[in-house]
């Protein structure tokens, strides 16, 4: 079955620090991957999304790239704010009929001034 | 569009009670989703439906849970009875057909304690 595997956190910056948090799947074919959001409180928010091997998603400075070879969609970020703090959770989507999203656990990101 | 809306935010109950949580998806969207937050076990996805359909449904813990989507623009998941170890947050998503590429609508989400 489909899997998500992202690292545990959490991970702690200082502002403008790089961030990198690791996200590694298990599919079967070619699925669409995503990087949601959730900051306190609230419900989950797409932050971006790749849908084929090598496409770069991108938005609000932060970066991923679907790598097929190494079956990754690793989510960087050149320089984090206070912000930014939040959970982040990794996602697929297989391209089955009835395809649903399978997460993974989730990196809570904390970043201080 | 309003997005996603859950009822009540919050929901605090006794153990033994009926619990209902409320979901109206985004107009259009014709795939909805149940999923239950947990610190221990992360997000688990409890069932969903395609044009109020449930399509899976293999998710819902035990008998205690049931869903209904009446119609296209509202939605409900039950518990009965409720016990502390139901307590979580409930997220309600929906989902255009052809929307794979899209990702879900999350709503914010109810955060049930039971006592």
């Amino acid at each position: 079955g489909n899997s998500v595997t992202q690292m545990e956190g959490p991970v702690t910056l200082s502002e403008e620090a790089f961030l990198t948090i690791n996200c590694t799947y298990t599919a079967t074919g070619y699925p669409s991957l995503f990087w949601y959001v959730q900051y306190p409180g609230e419900g989950l928010q797409l932050l971006l999304k790749a849908t084929k091997a090598d496409d770069k998603g991108s938005n609000k400075g932060f970066e991923a790239t679907y790598r097929k070879e190494t079956t990754s969609f690793h989510l960087e970020k050149g320089s984090v704010q206070v912000s930014d703090s939040a959970v982040y959770f990794c996602a697929l989507s297989d391209r089955s009929g009835y395809s649903t999203l399978t997460f993974g656990k989730g990196t809570m990101l904390l970043v201080s001034p | 569009d309003a997005g996603v809306i859950q009822s009540p935010r919050h929901e605090v109950t006794e153990m033994g009670q009926e619990v209902t949580l409320r979901c109206k998806p985004i107009s259009g969207h014709d795939y909805l989703f149940w999923y239950r937050q947990t610190m221990m076990r992360g997000l688990e996805l409890l069932i969903y439906f395609n044009n109020n359909v449930p399509i899976d449904d293999s998710g819902m813990p035990e008998d205690r849970f049931s869903a209904k989507m009446p119609n296209a623009s509202f939605s409900t998941l039950k518990i009965q009875p409720s016990e502390p170890r139901d307590s979580a947050v409930y997220f309600c998503a929906s989902r255009s057909g052809g929307g794979l590429s899209y990702g879900y609508t999350f709503g914010s989400g109810t955060r049930l304690t039971v006592v």
